[in-house]
């Protein structure tokens, strides 16, 4: 079956710079969640789309921006990295026919601020 | 708000049972649901509770009070690949893209 795409899947980016990450989530999901992972941590939300409008938003810095395209995948846009940026980044996907239906994570994007 | 707390870490050998406990405060409540990561993996989903009592899902189960605001997941006839983190976890509303929040994982350990 298919699974939520992230790519890439490892980036090492100096301070200052720019990231970006994108998803593709499971055909015919309408939602899709972005969350940051430090080690050790529990996945912290950053923020949600359902059917390309956004519908939540977490503790996602400002110089953070995501976005949903008509054809669903996902960007999440990262700018004037600081080295506490690094973590792994999942996305994740549902379809949200009733409020039980679970997460689908991505493999997660790990980004290294150097 | 929403806040989930769970053991850090419990530590099991081969082919035994292990119980990982969760609590929960919720403003409302829209089920408990479980996830698996190993390190560094995704988060799998596990189960999910909408109501009182135990789910069963081969070695996995779950249960849950919501008097008690409480939940566990129960792993049965453990293998040393069910070595992993989970965690609960709640949604924090009822309608489309509501977010999950995670408890804090608690990280099994299964020794041979």
């Amino acid at each position: 079956a298919a699974g939520v795409i992230q790519s890439p899947r490892h980036l090492i980016k100096e301070k200052r710079e720019t990231a970006t990450l994108k998803c593709y989530p499971i055909p015919r999901h309408d939602t899709v969640y972005w969350y940051q992972q430090g080690p050790g941590q529990d996945p912290q939300f950053l923020i949600s789309f359902y059917e390309k409008m956004q519908s939540d938003k977490g503790s996602i810095p400002d110089r953070f921006s995501a976005q949903q395209f008509s054809d669903y995948h996902s960007e999440l846009n990262m700018s004037s990295l600081e080295l506490g940026d690094s973590a792994l980044y999942f996305c994740a996907s549902s379809s949200v026919s009733s409020y039980n239906s679970p997460l689908h994570f991505g493999n997660g994007t790990r980004l290294t601020v150097t | 708000g929403q806040s989930l707390e769970q053991p850090s870490e419990v530590t099991a050998v081969e082919g035994a049972i292990v119980q990982i406990n969760c609590t929960y405060q919720t403003s409302g409540f829209y089920g408990l649901s479980w996830y698996q990561q190993h390190d560094g993996g995704a988060p799998t989903f596990l189960s999910y509770n909408a109501l009182d009592g135990l789910e069963e899902t081969g070695r996995f189960s779950s249960f849950l009070s919501r008097s008690d605001s409480y939940g566990y997941l129960l792993l049965q006839e453990l293998q040393m690949k069910d070595s992993a983190s989970y965690f609960c976890a709640v949604r924090d509303q009822g309608n489309q893209g509501g977010k999950l929040i995670f408890g804090q994982g608690t990280e099994l350990s299964v020794k041979p």
